[in-house]
């Protein structure tokens, strides 16, 4: 049982947007920075979103990330059979004094 | 070019020890946290613990103390992952990630080195 609960999965159409939740507690989203990972089939994990809501260099704005309270979202827009993997959410945890992570959410494009 | 290069693929028998590694390259390896993430076979991600390579600050996720040891030889940018004693358990991908803090986010991470226990 993972600390951050995230839907299993997704669905949209191309073209379209979804989004993908991300709920914890105070002792981490609340009161910690939340960042997202992509995790296309048989790859590595790679960085999407940082401090909530920011994108390092080379992720396309159609990423987003917000947070409020105990829960964080990331949202993607213009939806492409490219955008098709796992997501992760992942914060600290203060009471535990460990990272985090949610058990991932598949995105399927449809 | 950031990057965190892994060893290869490993399998071995229960009981036996073994230590992977993560060599970085394309920064100053000691200003950054070398952290370790387990995925098993079809599951998520989970924090194993992370090192600061500039004065090797430990830390382990209550998972995972006592049964792994994370450390670092800086003379040569490299991060160890190691087990004494391995269990069929164990089996499942190991990918180390670069962190600029110790409650930070992950970046870049390594290609991963896939470890077998088996009898």
């Amino acid at each position: 049982q993972s600390v951050l609960t995230q839907p299993p999965s997704v669905s949209a159409a191309p073209g379209q947007k979804v989004t993908i939740s991300c709920s914890g507690s105070s002792s981490n989203i609340g009161n910690n920075y939340v960042s997202w990972y992509q995790q296309l089939p048989g790859t590595a994990p790679k960085l999407l979103i940082y401090d909530n809501n920011k994108r390092p260099s080379g992720i396309p704005d159609r990423f987003s990330g917000s947070k409020s309270g105990t829960s964080a979202t990331l949202g993607i827009t213009g939806l492409q059979t490219g955008d098709e993997a796992d997501y992760y959410c992942g914060t600290w945890d203060s009471s535990l004094s460990a990272a985090v992570f949610g058990g991932g959410t598949k995105l399927t494009v449809l | 070019e950031v990057q965190l290069v892994q060893s290869g693929a490993e399998v071995k028998k229960p009981g036996e020890s073994l230590k992977i590694s993560c060599k970085g390259s394309g920064y100053s390896f000691t200003s950054y946290w070398i952290g370790w993430v387990r995925q098993m076979p079809g599951k998520g991600l989970e924090w194993m613990g992370i090192i600061y390579p500039g004065d090797s600050d430990t830390r382990y996720s209550p998972s995972f103390q006592g049964q792994v040891t994370i450390s670092a030889d800086k003379s040569i940018s490299t991060a160890y992952l190691q087990w004494s004693s391995l269990k069929a358990s164990d089996t499942a991908m190991y990918y180390c990630v670069r962190s600029p803090a110790l409650t930070n986010w992950f970046d870049p991470w390594g290609q991963g080195t896939l470890v077998t226990v088996s009898s």
